[in-house]
């Protein structure tokens, strides 16, 4: 079955430290892949995808994401957490006009 | 603001009813999503159309169907209500670029 996981349900960070929120996947093919943010009742925001080519994709707010393809995996980073940065993170992949997302991971930073 | 609107905001209604939650799309966006977020399951995908025609389908009830309108706008009617389906209801949509745009969500409370 095809999948998209992430290990842990919370990551707590000190602000100004960097931060890493984990995404592995079991999707078929070359998918594309997804970080969304979601703030406390709010919708999901775009924050960045891959879709082919350089490992490391820049996107909003700082953020970026390694893709490695030996690992099947998708990890979200940032050179230095912000307590706005708080929130519930998702990756998502996609293939066959289907997605797939991961439970989701709380982020806490910490002032 | 994604430009994806949804309404209603809050819906509360009673075990065995029928709702109907709504969805605009972004302007020029073909296709919309249609996702229950829950608060042990998670986000689940449940029904993707696109230029009004069902495209993919996910972990959708029988009890649940969705459609998308010639103006693209979409419905997602819920009958024969249980208190498990008690959750956030999001609606997506995307051009061909296949990123997803969430509304902001419908929070049905099913007592």
């Amino acid at each position: 079955a095809q999948s998209v996981a992430q290990p842990e349900d919370q990551v707590n960070v000190a602000e100004g430290n960097p931060l890493t929120v984990k995404c592995t996947y079991s999707v078929s093919g070359n998918p594309y892949l997804f970080w969304y943010v979601q703030y406390p009742n709010r919708g999901l925001q775009f924050l960045l995808k891959y879709i082919t080519g350089d490992n490391l994709v820049k996107g909003s707010y700082g953020f970026e994401a390694e893709f490695n393809k030996s690992q099947t995996s998708f990890h979200l980073k940032k050179p230095s957490a912000l307590v706005s940065d708080s929130a519930l993170y998702f990756c998502a992949g996609y293939n066959f006009n289907k997605f797939y997302f991961g439970s989701g991971t709380k982020l806490n930073v910490k002032p | 603001d994604s430009g994806v609107t949804q309404t209603p905001k809050h819906l509360i209604t009673a075990t065995g009813q029928r709702v109907t939650l709504r969805c605009s799309p972004r302007s020029g966006d073909l296709s919309v999503y249609w996702y229950q977020q829950s608060l042990d399951q998670g986000l689940q995908f449940l029904i993707q159309y696109y230029n009004g025609e069902e495209r993919a389908k996910g972990n959708i009830l029988e009890r649940f169907s969705a459609q998308q309108f010639p103006d693209l706008h979409s419905e997602l009617n819920l009958s024969s209500l249980e208190l498990g389906d008690s959750a956030l209801y999001f609606c997506a949509s995307s051009s061909s670029t296949d990123t997803q745009y969430f509304g902001p969500g419908t929070r049905l409370t099913v007592l």
